[in-house]
């Protein structure tokens, strides 16, 4: 029943790999988004997707590229991991208007070594 | 670009003891938005405030929407162990942009 799934939740890889972190959000919400939480906490908004269009691109490196290929399912791919890429990764999904209150995953930890 | 600012970082209280902490935003916003965050957890909403002055109740936990819209307040009656955890405002823009800008967070230490 949970409402705003992450997986994997926990990932180790090394620089100059690439790899995926999947979000799916079951409460019918037509916003997703990909957050980055660094190890001061501060809570970063990366991208945004309104009914599958990107509608939200933060100064993000071109290295990071999202994907939704439906309302309920969001993406992350990371090319080419760096040291500072290390950080919580959170999805979270909404519904698009004033004040949307933003529904949040359990994260995902990335650790480049 | 909007800038949201919150402080205290960090604050360490005596179980019963009250605490507040503040939000300042660069900009005016449409609304303010405030999130918990457990150790370990993800970011949990709370409360959305959307009118000039807005007073919010949630048991112990008041939220204030300043006049101008440029600030906000959480305070906690009597805190206890169960309020652990990092407490975020997020602010949403009045001029279309749409994305929340989150604070740096308070995060609040409560010793039994």
């Amino acid at each position: 029943d949970t409402a705003v799934s992450q997986t994997p939740k926990y990932l180790v890889t090394q620089m100059g790999n690439d790899k995926s972190i999947k979000c799916e959000q079951n409460l019918g919400h037509d916003t997703m988004y990909w957050y980055k939480q660094d190890s001061k906490k501060f809570l970063k908004i990366m991208f945004s997707y309104n009914n599958k269009e990107l509608i939200i691109n933060e100064t993000v490196p071109n290295r990071f590229s999202p994907k939704s290929p439906d309302k309920a399912h969001l993406n992350l791919h990371i090319n080419s991991l760096e040291l500072g890429d290390s950080a919580v990764y959170f999805c979270a999904s909404g519904l698009w208007g004033v004040g949307d209150e933003q529904y949040f995953g359990p994260g995902t930890r990335l650790t480049v070594t | 670009g909007q800038q949201v600012m919150q402080i205290p970082q960090y604050q360490h209280v005596q179980e019963g003891e009250d605490f507040t902490t503040y939000c300042n935003s660069s900009t005016t916003l449409s609304n303010i938005q405030w999130y918990k965050q457990r150790p370990g957890g993800h970011p949990v909403f709370l409360i959305q405030l959307v009118k000039s002055g807005e007073v919010k109740k949630q048991k112990r936990l008041t939220f204030q929407f300043g006049e101008a819209k440029k600030n906000s307040s959480l305070h906690i009656t009597a805190t206890q162990t169960t309020d652990v955890g990092t407490y975020f405002c997020a602010g949403q823009g009045d001029t279309g942009r749409r994305a929340l800008t989150f604070g740096s967070g308070t995060r609040l230490q409560v010793q039994p």
